[in-house]
């Protein structure tokens, strides 16, 4: 069955940039989503198409795709973006998520 | 303003079974897709099933084929999951989302609160 990698854990300092990747066989050849999920929340997408953000996300969240990794980049940190973040994609008509990740903004 | 409320969730023994339901409101739901995606005490999200906006097509995640059925209601916008043949493993909140599929492939753009299945004796 198709996995994604995701690393546990990202710190950073605010106002630095976070980078969270997504590891998976030709991961490229796929669409892939971002999610975030704060402490007792249901998710949020935050990133879809590899790289298109939903109205109403900061631009401070973009995205990219490219070989076997997807990377979820936040400019300019804040607090507020601390968080679990979650990669998906689809494979042979079933969704997998990444294991995520858990982003502290230190 | 979309909003998906789940709900039936409870403890329920091994073995035994539950049924969750997915009220949903604000957009045409006969028009999306639908899926349940679960989170285990303290653990990350999986994707459980999915079904299209006509219910014709249904897939399901290996760990509930053959135990979980998916099945929607569009004169009652509601999602549906029956939960068969229940174990301790599935314990978890689950999710009910709205799926959109503009660019050719589904995103869960749309979450709800969650309802908690325990499973235990």
């Amino acid at each position: 069955s198709y996995e994604l990698t995701q690393p546990p854990s990202v710190s950073v300092s605010p106002g630095q940039t976070a980078s969270i990747t997504c590891s998976g066989d030709r991961l490229g050849d796929r669409n892939v989503c971002w999610y975030q999920q704060k402490s007792g929340q249901s998710p949020v997408l935050v990133i879809y198409q590899d790289s298109k953000r939903p109205s109403g996300i900061p631009e401070r969240f973009s995205g990219a795709n490219s070989g076997s990794t997807a990377t979820l980049t936040i400019s300019g940190t804040q607090a507020m973006d601390e968080a679990d973040y979650y990669c998906q994609a689809w494979d042979s008509s079933t969704a997998v998520f990444g294991g995520g990740t858990k982003l502290t903004v230190l | 303003e979309v909003q998906l409320v789940e709900s039936g969730g409870g403890l329920v023994q091994p073995g035994g079974s539950l049924r969750l339901s997915c009220a949903a409101s604000g957009f045409t739901f006969s028009s999306y897709a639908m899926s349940w995606v679960r989170q285990g005490p303290g653990k990350g999200l999986e994707w459980v099933s999915t079904i299209s906006g006509s219910g014709g097509s249904t897939y399901y995640a290996d760990s509930v084929k053959g135990r979980f059925s998916i099945s929607r209601d569009n004169s009652k916008n509601t999602l549906y999951v029956q939960m068969n043949s229940l174990r301790v493993e599935d314990t978890a909140i689950y999710y009910c989302a709205k799926e959109d599929d503009s660019s050719g492939y589904y995103v869960s753009v749309n979450w709800g609160q969650g309802t908690l299945v325990t499973v235990s004796s």
